[in-house]
């Protein structure tokens, strides 16, 4: 069936760097997409969002952007703070499924 | 404070004793699920309502029960336990679960060990 995925289980910056994290989907028809973030111990909580008639959306130190084409989105974090280290999921808003998430580490 | 609250957070149990996890969220949501976290795996879904009295299968609904009576509550129910149920649950709701804009919000999580 259709999913949503994500490329690379782990991802390790340095404090201050820019973290990219990827994700794929095979639904074309998706139209809505979502990136959450789980702390340790927490339940996932939502960062931003994107409609798929945008190619990108930013917020305060996060962008999101989308790739219709290739059926891919990307989360950009700039600035990577310590806080940031969490595991990141997407989703599409037809199905809700989540991928197994990138765990992103960020080293003092 | 907009929340969805789940109970217990912590159980430890044996199997076959059934048990119920409930749910709560005070958001006046339409949709809530259930999903299970496993290592490796990622948020599954066990069970979805997309309002009262409608409830349907996940990918995982194998060994669980749900109900819908009230708006608020989404109770997961486990009828006889089994040790592959061991696992992190998470309620969550939104105001209509699917189409763009419809956030969903998640609870704090419940940590079930079936021994």
């Amino acid at each position: 069936g259709e999913s949503v995925g994500l490329h690379l289980p782990t991802l390790s910056v340095q404090e201050g760097d820019n973290s990219i994290i990827n994700c794929a989907y095979s639904n074309s028809a998706s139209d809505y997409f979502i990136w959450y973030k789980q702390e340790s111990g927490k339940g996932p909580q939502f960062i931003i969002d994107i409609r798929s008639n945008m190619d990108k959306r930013q917020g305060q130190r996060v962008t999101v952007l989308l790739n219709k084409t290739v059926k891919h989105l990307s989360l950009q974090i700039a600035a990577t703070q310590p806080g940031d280290s969490a595991v990141y999921f997407c989703a599409s808003n037809d199905d809700m499924r989540f991928g197994a998430g990138t765990r992103l580490t960020v080293k003092p | 404070e907009a929340q969805v609250t789940q109970n217990p957070r912590y159980l430890i149990t044996v199997t076959g004793k059934k048990l119920t996890v409930t749910c709560s969220q005070n958001m006046n949501h339409e949709y809530m699920s259930w999903y299970r976290q496993d290592p490796g795996l990622g948020l599954r879904q066990i069970y979805y309502s997309m309002n009262v009295e409608v409830t349907d299968k996940g990918d995982v609904p194998e060994g669980y029960k749900v109900s819908r009576k009230e708006k608020r509550n989404f109770p997961l129910i486990l009828e006889s336990p089994s040790p592959n149920q061991t696992s992190l649950y998470f309620c969550a709701s939104s105001l209509r679960g699917m189409g763009a804009g419809n956030t969903i919000y998640f609870g704090e999580g419940s940590w079930l060990t079936v021994v």
